[in-house]
């Protein structure tokens, strides 16, 4: 069993509709969580970051984290064609001084 | 802020040669760096983790020997993949932590894409 379990779709939504991207992990030490978007042959670029259980909202971006079903979410509100890409949760703590990646979800948001 | 460059973005070699990729920190000092590959349609593989001024802890099955990582600076620091061959072909890319941050905080370069034939 992976660490971390991202779907990897890929997931094809109409523009504007919400878009909820989820992962799964299995180590309860995981404190910091991460999700990534990359477009195609580009490097990922940090969307978005929480500490422990929560909810954080940035714009049209809320990234929730649950931590006692070990569950992290991305929401992306009014989609848009250019937030078609590959998104990425990633996560650390419990001794790793290195992120965890999820697998990546494929977006496409289509006019 | 926080702007990671890579170089080149895109490189051909021949078998059996050594290309050298360079990750720069262009506005903040980086002292952790960290090297990726990413195959097609799969997620990133941490290769290493070099630290300035120190040897790299390389990932359990990539070879330190073939995979040369010198992080000399707090804004640079560089992969040379040694005796390329086609299965090194690949997307590499670099991310940095600005110093006095938590490793959480990673910001990625653009990549460069190495094809070897």
């Amino acid at each position: 069993q992976k660490e971390v379990e991202q779907d990897p779709g890929p997931l094809s939504v109409p523009e504007g509709a919400i878009v909820s991207l989820n992962c799964t992990y299995s180590n309860s030490a995981f404190q910091y969580f991460m999700w990534y978007r990359q477009y195609s042959r580009k490097g990922p670029e940090l969307l978005m970051y929480t500490y422990s259980s929560g909810n954080k909202e940035d714009g049209r971006f809320t990234a929730q984290v649950d931590k006692s079903s070990k569950y992290i979410s991305l929401f992306i509100r009014d989609s848009q064609p250019s937030d078609s890409a590959t998104y990425l949760c990633a996560m650390r703590g419990g001794g790793y001084n290195k992120l965890i990646f999820g697998a990546g979800t494929r977006l496409a948001v289509h006019p | 802020g926080a702007v990671v460059s890579q170089h080149p973005s895109w490189v051909i070699c021949k078998s059996g040669t050594s290309v050298k990729i360079e990750c720069r920190s262009l506005d903040f000092q980086a002292t952790t760096m960290f090297w990726y590959r990413q195959f097609p349609k799969q997620s990133l593989m941490l290769m290493a983790t070099s630290n300035e001024g120190s040897k790299a802890t390389y990932e359990q099955g990539v070879e330190k020997d073939k995979f040369l990582i010198n992080h000399a600076s707090l804004t640079l620091s560089t992969l040379t993949v040694t005796s390329a061959h086609p299965e090194d072909s690949s997307f590499y890319i670099c991310s940095a932590t600005p110093a006095g941050q938590g490793l959480y905080e990673q910001y990625f370069g653009p990549g460069t894409r190495l094809t070897v034939t």
